[in-house]
């Protein structure tokens, strides 16, 4: 069955640290990948989308994230974080036959350190 | 505002009931989802349907019944044959068929059964 693995469950950083969150996914043909956020208290929404070209993927608030496929993976990058980036991260697979099933990551807590 | 509304925010129910969650979006998008989010689980698909008349099962839909009779709204209803229905729903929707599917969510209900 297709699914995505998400590293960490709850990360805790100080404010101006680098931020890497793991996603790796099983499924052996050309996938859609995403990143999801929500921040407390707020919606569901998109930070970041890759479906061809450069496989790094540049998003909102200066995340970013790199797709390799050869490991499976896409992960989120954010060189430093902030306070305001205390949010939970999801990643996401949609493979690329036409259908409309979206797969999430169980999720990963990020809490920024003032 | 375009965007997705659902209601209620929290809903308690007694053992026994069914219950129905709102769902509405004027996106104009043609694809619905319902997920339930547990923690540590992400999100799990329960629904979706992908034009009015239409719905498919997802991966969780045992319990769940789901409408679309009109393009903006997707209701939700909880039955008594779902064992475990205390969680947070979401709904969610997408403009299918152009490239990778970003979906829009809704603010979520959470479900309490007493």
């Amino acid at each position: 069955a297709q699914s995505v693995s998400q590293h960490n469950h709850h990360v805790i950083l100080s404010e101006a640290a680098s931020l890497e969150l793991g996603c790796n996914y099983s499924y052996g043909g050309t996938v859609n990948l995403f990143w999801y956020v929500q921040y407390p208290g707020q919606h569901l929404q998109l930070l970041l989308k890759y479906f061809s070209g450069d496989p790094l993927v540049k998003g909102i608030k200066g995340f970013e994230a790199e797709f390799i496929k050869s490991k499976f993976s896409f992960n989120l990058r954010k060189p430093s974080v902030q306070w305001s980036d205390t949010a939970e991260y999801f990643c996401a697979v949609n493979p690329n036959t036409g259908g409309f099933k979206t797969i999430f990551g169980a999720g990963t807590r990020l809490f920024v350190k003032a | 505002d375009g965007g997705i509304t659902q209601s209620p925010k929290y809903l308690f129910r007694k053992e026994g009931q069914n219950v129905t969650l709102s769902c509405e979006q004027n996106l104009n998008h043609d694809a619905m989802y319902w997920y339930r989010q547990d923690p540590g689980q992400g999100l799990r698909l329960i629904y979706y349907s992908q034009i009015v008349n239409d719905f498919q099962k997802g991966d969780i839909a045992e319990g769940y019944s789901v409408s679309r009779e009109k393009k903006e709204s997707f209701p939700l209803t909880v039955t008594s044959a779902q064992k475990n229905p205390t969680a947070f729903y979401l709904c969610a929707s997408s403009i299918p068929g152009r490239g990778p599917e970003t979906q829009y969510f809704g603010p979520g209900t959470r479900l309490l059964v007493l």
